[in-house]
């Protein structure tokens, strides 16, 4: 079956760095990706999404970036601030479903 | 605004005992989906729904019910529970031809 997995399980960072967190998809039929921010005891919240079509979408202090050739996709967060300690999942669509990667946790120190 | 709402938040339950854990979304989403969460494993669906009285099976259906009377309820019933459905367990909605997922905020099922 089709995968989407992560490059690194725990990502720790200094507050006010730049964080990147990456992740790597195997359908390259997929056309959609979305990033989640799941809180501990919560359940996962929508961040950003980008359509194959797209290298890069930006939001607020957060960008992610596409790479179809190798089946990259990463989430930049700028200026990493506690609130930001969570897990990210990046999720790959198709019909309507999701297919989730296990996760990256983000650590933030002050 | 209530949007999607899980309970009981947490459920402990005995080994071969039903449970009923339920979904309620406000906004009228046609989508509902059921999820399990386990370390390593991620997000794995387990049923989802197109409309009321449409559902169909996932990645890990096995040991779990569904029924969709009304569209913006979705239960999810163990109909004999087992160690290995402990687990955290999360709902979501979205939009006909959208694929962002709102997500509940999840239940946490232990079973002994």
């Amino acid at each position: 079956g089709e995968s989407v997995g992560l490059h690194l399980p725990t990502l720790s960072v200094q507050e006010g760095d730049n964080s990147i967190i990456n992740c790597a998809y195997s359908n390259s039929a997929s056309d959609y990706f979305i990033w989640y921010k799941q809180e501990s005891g919560k359940g996962p919240q929508f961040i950003i999404d980008i359509r194959s079509n797209m290298d890069k979408r930006q939001g607020q202090r957060v960008t992610v970036l596409l790479n179809k050739t190798v089946k990259h996709l990463s989430l930049q967060i700028a200026a990493t601030q506690p609130g930001d300690s969570a897990v990210y999942f990046c999720a790959e669509t198709g019909f309507q479903k999701l297919v989730f990667g296990t996760g990256t946790r983000l650590l933030v120190s002050p | 605004d209530a949007g999607i709402t899980q309970s009981p938040r947490y459920k402990i339950t005995e080994t071969g005992r039903q449970v009923t854990l339920m979904c309620h979304q406000t906004w009228s989403h046609s989508y509902m989906f059921w999820y399990r969460q386990d370390l390593g494993h991620g997000l794995r669906l387990i049923y989802y729904s197109a409309a009321a009285d449409i559902t169909d099976k996932g990645e890990v259906p096995d040991g779990y019910v569904v029924s969709r009377s009304k569209t913006e309820n979705f239960p999810l019933t163990l109909e004999s529970a087992t160690r290995s459905q402990t687990s955290v367990y999360f709902c979501a909605s979205s939009e006909q031809g959208k694929n962002i997922q709102y997500f509940g905020a999840g239940t946490r099922l232990s079973v002994l």
